[in-house]
């Protein structure tokens, strides 16, 4: 069965850098885009952009763009979000999203349970 | 970027209560919309997409319509289960955006 799998929290420091991981399994890794979404808390959701596991191709949200970085590793079936210079703003849990593809419609199917990563000093 | 306009924010309903919670887009996206329910602690869970089909194991009693620019999920019969909050998402240009969500109460 599908499952990606989150770590579930990390505390950094403001001015630092955070990589949260996504493993993927039960599926070919290379045939679905995966999406990162965070949400702040109690607020609403947030698409940060995503990744293309087969070239490893990735589109940012502007507001992002300068300070994140989405990877992946293939031999381990896992993605990679990395956000860096840190800032309390950015205290939030951030989600991985499978987007699974017919010959019609694309739509997120699967989702990792969430990592809560906070910032402080 | 493409701005979404989720109303209301919030509701108060009861069990059995048909609901319906709308969004607009800034601008034309088709039918590239999606709804998503959220419960506390919980990642969104995919209701329908491209505006107006069901996902996969989802109660008939969600749908969805809409095209262009203005969008409607229904509720035709609130369960218990239902109480949480919804979001719309555009995912015909990116960035791609949601609305601000509907929290859906008991009444």
């Amino acid at each position: 069965q599908v499952q990606l799998v989150q770590p579930g929290a990390d505390v950094e420091k403001p001015g630092a850098s955070v990589k949260v991981s996504c493993k993927a399994s039960g599926y070919t890794f290379n045939s679905y885009y995966m999406h990162w979404v965070r949400q702040a808390p109690g607020q609403g959701l947030e698409w940060m952009g995503l990744i293309d596991p087969s070239g490893g191709n990735t589109r940012y949200a502007q507001k992002l763009q300068d300070r994140v970085t989405m990877t992946r590793d293939t031999s381990t079936t896992t993605v990679y979000m990395e956000l860096s210079s840190l800032r309390s703003e950015d205290t939030a849990i951030y989600y991985c999203a499978r987007r699974y593809c017919t010959s019609i419609d694309c739509y997120f199917d699967y989702w990792g349970q969430g990592t809560l990563v906070t910032v402080s000093s | 970027a493409i701005q979404m306009t989720q109303s209301p924010s919030s509701l108060s309903a009861s069990v059995g209560d048909r609901i319906t919670i709308t969004c607009r887009a800034s601008q034309a996206i088709r039918n590239g919309l999606g709804w998503f329910q959220q419960k506390p602690g919980k990642a969104p869970k995919l209701l329908i997409y491209s505006a107006s089909s069901l996902q996969s194991g989802v109660p008939s009693r969600f749908s969805g319509s809409g095209s262009g620019t203005d969008f409607t999920l229904t509720i035709s019969s609130l369960q218990p289960e239902d109480f949480a909050t919804y979001y719309c998402l555009q995912d015909y240009n990116y960035p791609w955006t949601f609305g601000q969500g509907t929290r859906v109460e008991i009444k």
